[in-house]
């Protein structure tokens, strides 16, 4: 069993829907939460980071982390064509473990049709 | 903001070949630089953690001796994958790091190797 799983999707919106992606992950001692945008043939560019529990909020995208659940969610409001991306959710452990250590979800491609 | 740079950002090899990977930070310098794999419609694995003066650092089940890091300077690593073949076509990815956190790190755009 994977340490992350992502809901594969493919996910296909119209304009201006509310999108939820999600992942679930099993290890407990994951405390930092990321979620990337990774567009096609491009590395992944950071989107948000939480930490422990709880809700985060920038623009148009929300991050919750729900530790009890081992269950994290990324919801985009008012959704865009330029949304149209794959979205990769990430975990680390400590503060002394580097971001650059993190497992990564198997992303979950969004298309967001005008 | 901070840039990343990968060079090429294709190449096409014959099998037995070796290619050569440039991983540059434009603008700030690095404490450390991660090397990654991408195969289609999989998650980032990475591959090893490399340091400006020292020996990179492999994860388990990365052979050392056919991906070879190089880390000259704060703003430049290299990966060469040596004799290589079909099984190493895939999306290869630097990101640079000045710090612990998620938002001190930024990725490169990738390098796509394909091995005939």
């Amino acid at each position: 069993q994977k340490e992350v799983e992502q809901d594969p999707g493919p996910l296909s919106v119209p304009e201006g829907a509310i999108v939820s992606l999600n992942c679930t992950y099993s290890n407990s001692a994951f405390q930092y939460f990321m979620w990337y945008r990774q567009y096609s043939r491009k590395g992944p560019e950071l989107l948000m980071y939480t930490y422990s529990s709880g809700n985060k909020e920038d623009g148009r995208f929300t991050a919750q982390v729900d530790k009890s659940s081992k269950y994290i969610s990324l919801f985009i409001r008012d959704s865009q064509p330029s949304d149209s991306a794959t979205y990769l959710c990430a975990m680390s452990g400590s503060l002394n473990t580097n971001a650059g250590k993190s497992t990564f979800g198997d992303g979950t491609t969004l298309t967001v049709k005008p | 903001g901070a840039v990343v740079s990968q060079h090429p950002s294709w190449v096409i090899c014959k099998s037995g070949t070796s290619v050569k990977i440039e991983c540059r930070s434009l603008d700030f310098q690095a404490t450390t630089m991660f090397w990654y794999r991408q195969f289609p419609k999989q998650s980032l694995m990475l591959m090893a953690t490399s340091n400006e003066g020292s020996k990179a650092t492999y994860e388990q089940g990365v052979e050392k001796d056919k991906f070879l890091i190089n880390h000259a300077s704060l703003t430049l690593s290299t990966l060469t994958v040596t004799s290589a073949h079909p099984e190493d076509s895939s999306f290869y990815i630097c990101s640079a790091s000045v710090g612990d956190l998620a938002d001190t790190q930024y990725f490169g755009p990738g390098t796509r190797l394909t091995v005939l």
